[in-house]
């Protein structure tokens, strides 16, 4: 079984850009949640995608957003772009069910940096 | 509110030893479940054992095992027979069941393990 990817790897962008990162989950998981981590601030949780609609959301600004499409992918977006915004992606996917177990399985992650 | 806290950042250990990386918590759900994951150089975090809040046994996963102390809100892992693979960062991390069915993990901020040979 093929395990979580999210595309792409590595990405250089700059202040005020906008970028897209792409996580395909685990076939058959429906719930997909993307966390950020940075030095300084740890792993924190962005927001989760069960069955196309936004579960859970962390606390981001609106410069974060995200999807999700009807085969699970979710995508991840980032509008006008900040140096704060360097930092590695994870997304993490899972079946979505019921009960605090729901392990989650999570990708290499996309590390951005922006100049 | 909900808060992992990982007093450890560094740590060694000798190989074939055992470690203890701590862990404490702060929930006030009855219902949650206590998660350790690796994150090796690479970036990938690895899952590596479960508790949840109602298990009257400690687990185990092979070389791992999680010291379960409800009272005292901790949650530590041990490591046996250290090998030079474990050397990365280990976070511990909480879901409650107040979230529902949600993928909200809060991590700690983790402890380094580096296994000397």
């Amino acid at each position: 079984k093929a395990g979580v990817t999210q595309t792409p790897r590595y990405l250089i962008k700059t202040r005020g850009q906008q970028v897209t990162l792409s996580c395909s989950p685990i076939s058959g998981h429906r719930s997909v949640s993307w966390y950020q981590q940075t030095p300084g601030q740890g792993l924190q949780f962005l927001f989760e995608y069960f069955s196309e609609t936004q579960r859970n959301k962390g606390n981001f600004p609106g410069r974060f957003s995200g999807r999700q499409f009807s085969n699970s992918r979710s995508e991840m977006n980032v509008s006008t772009l900040e140096l704060g915004d360097s930092a590695l992606y994870l997304c993490a996917s899972s079946l979505g069910g019921a009960g605090v177990y729901n392990e989650q399985f999570f990708g290499p992650g996309t590390r951005l940096t922006v100049l | 509110a909900q808060k992992i806290t990982q007093t450890q950042p560094g740590m060694f250990v000798q190989e074939k030893e055992a470690v203890t990386l701590d862990c404490t918590y702060d929930t006030s759900d009855q219902s949650y479940g206590l998660f350790w994951y690796k994150q090796p150089s690479s970036g990938e975090m690895i899952f590596l054992i479960y508790q949840g809040s109602y298990d009257e046994q400690n687990a185990t996963e092979g070389r791992y095992s999680l010291n379960f102390q409800k009272a005292r809100k901790s949650a530590n892992l041990v490591i046996s027979a250290s090998q030079l693979g474990d050397s990365a960062m280990y976070f511990c991390a909480m879901r409650e069941y107040l979230s529902g069915n949600t993928g909200k993990l809060i991590f700690g901020q983790g402890t380094t393990l580096q296994v000397k040979p």
